[in-house]
């Protein structure tokens, strides 16, 4: 079964502060999908990165970054220099690619304030 | 492009009465799933299909739930009857084949209230 936790409920931050989001998961599987969701006040869910369970390599764009790392089975996203737009609920989600589609897993939600 | 469609966006209706949600998905894309969110369950896989047949409708909750893909541009999902613990948001994705098919790209969702 696979399994998505994300620990922290809520985060509060003042403005310009780097924020990380955690997000440890649990799969038999060997090759997976990990991904990482906004979710703003308005409610849609936007899709932000994607990362395939052979590609341990790091991502930034902007200022957003993650990383991922097999070894501890988690993948956790930075904000650098948090803007009040940022505060949205983030979702962590995993998919399994052995063959077969499937729907994505979601982890719970980190609800994220940006404070001015 | 146009995203994910989803209609009515919002939706308050009575208990016993029949709701259809609707949803277009991404031209060219040809897998559609439904999700639902609540508080209590977060978000949840209802069910998807993949060129129009219904793949996995293991989410469902219950025979009062029913969904079709008539064509490539629309899906339906059904509840009838109706009963306030349906309350939520349901939203509706889509993913193309290949390489990119696990970037499922997700409506504005409707939020159905049952009182």
């Amino acid at each position: 079964a696979q399994k998505v936790t994300q620990a922290q409920t809520e985060i509060s931050v003042v403005e310009k502060e780097d924020v990380t989001l955690d997000c440890v998961y649990e799969t038999r599987d060997t090759t997976y999908y990990l991904f990482w969701y906004k979710q703003p006040p308005s409610g849609e869910l936007v899709f932000l990165i994607r990362r395939n369970s052979f590609d341990e390599q790091n991502e930034i764009s902007g200022r957003y970054s993650w990383n991922f790392q097999k070894s501890t089975s988690s993948f956790n996203f930075t904000i650098t220099a948090s803007q009040v737009v940022d505060s949205a609920v983030y979702f962590c989600a995993l998919i399994f690619s052995g063959g077969g589609a499937d729907g994505l897993t979601f982890g719970k939600g980190t609800h994220l304030i940006i404070q001015p | 492009d146009a995203g994910v469609i989803q209609s009515p966006r919002h939706e308050v209706t009575e208990m016993g009465q029949e709701v259809t949600l609707r949803c277009k998905p991404i031209s060219g894309h040809d897998y559609l799933f439904w999700y639902r969110q609540t508080m209590m369950r977060g978000l949840e896989l209802l069910i998807y299909f993949n060129n129009n047949v219904p793949i996995d409708d293991s989410g469902m909750p219950e025979d009062r739930f029913s969904a079709k893909m008539p064509n490539a541009s629309f899906s339906t999902l059904k509840i009838q009857p109706s009963e306030p613990r349906d309350s939520a948001v349901y939203f509706c994705a889509s993913s193309a084949s290949g390489d990119r098919y696990y970037e499922q790209y997700f409506g504005p969702g409707t939020r159905l209230t049952v009182t």
